[in-house]
């Protein structure tokens, strides 16, 4: 596998369901990011990691949860979703230098359609 | 309110003819800035960026231009293809400010469609 995965590609889920959402990246970025994309929107920042520490929460909702195990891998757990939640996640990652800001290139997966019943 | 904006939401351009992407930032401390494509079903893919001490970057048939007065910049491409139809988006940052300022802040796209 090369660059950013996520799996499942595609995710129902009922509101009262648990699931998990999956993403590896092979480039060995040390930054993680989470974002939501719905229709007609910018894609929104959700969370960031850096050497495996949050360091962003952009105001999201406690019914996601994110977890960066490792800088490889980052889950986004989801609990008690609304159908308002039904977008593309997008996982990306970039290479963050220490001392660095952000704004580096990110290189993104191909996301997941979540559909909320 | 909406920091990158890309006002056409759609694009039509004939195979082989030039197709100019805009895109307007209201942040003067946006310094990098970046295009991505994305097709239907796929992540978005980076595709050309250019810092704000340049005012323009070249890649194949891909220029991006920054106009830092105007706050505006564009990507052209020449010659059109018809795999080029994807949507794009813009996106800026302030990178040499760090925190949130430095993360990316993306357009809502505009979707191109290069007709054979």
């Amino acid at each position: 596998e090369t660059g950013v995965t996520q799996t499942p590609r595609h995710l129902v889920m009922g509101m009262t369901n648990k699931k998990s959402l999956k993403c590896e990246q092979h480039l060995g970025h040390n930054a993680m990011y989470w974002y939501k994309q719905s229709a007609k929107k910018p894609l929104e920042l959700m969370f960031v990691y850096n050497f495996k520490e949050q360091t962003e929460n952009n105001s999201v909702p406690s019914r996601f949860s994110p977890e960066c195990p490792n800088s490889s891998h980052l889950f986004l757990h989801l609990h008690t979703l609304q159908p308002e939640d039904s977008a593309l996640y997008l996982c990306a990652s970039s290479s963050r230098l220490s001392g660095q800001g952000g704004g580096e290139t990110q290189y993104f997966g191909p996301g997941t359609r979540l559909l909320v019943l | 309110d909406q920091q990158v904006k890309q006002n056409s939401p759609s694009l039509s351009v004939q195979e082989g003819r030039i197709s100019i992407l805009n895109c307007d930032y209201t942040n003067s401390m946006f310094d990098y800035f970046l295009w991505y494509k994305k097709y239907p079903a796929e992540g978005p893919t980076f595709l050309i960026s250019i810092s704000s001490i340049k005012d323009k970057n070249e890649d194949g048939r891909f220029t991006v231009f920054l106009n830092k007065s105007a706050k505006h910049l564009s990507l052209h491409i020449v010659p059109s293809q018809p795999g080029d139809s994807a949507v794009y988006f813009c996106a800026a940052s302030a990178r040499n400010y760090g925190g949130s300022q430095g993360n990316l802040i993306f357009g809502k796209g505009t979707k191109l469609s290069v007709k054979p």
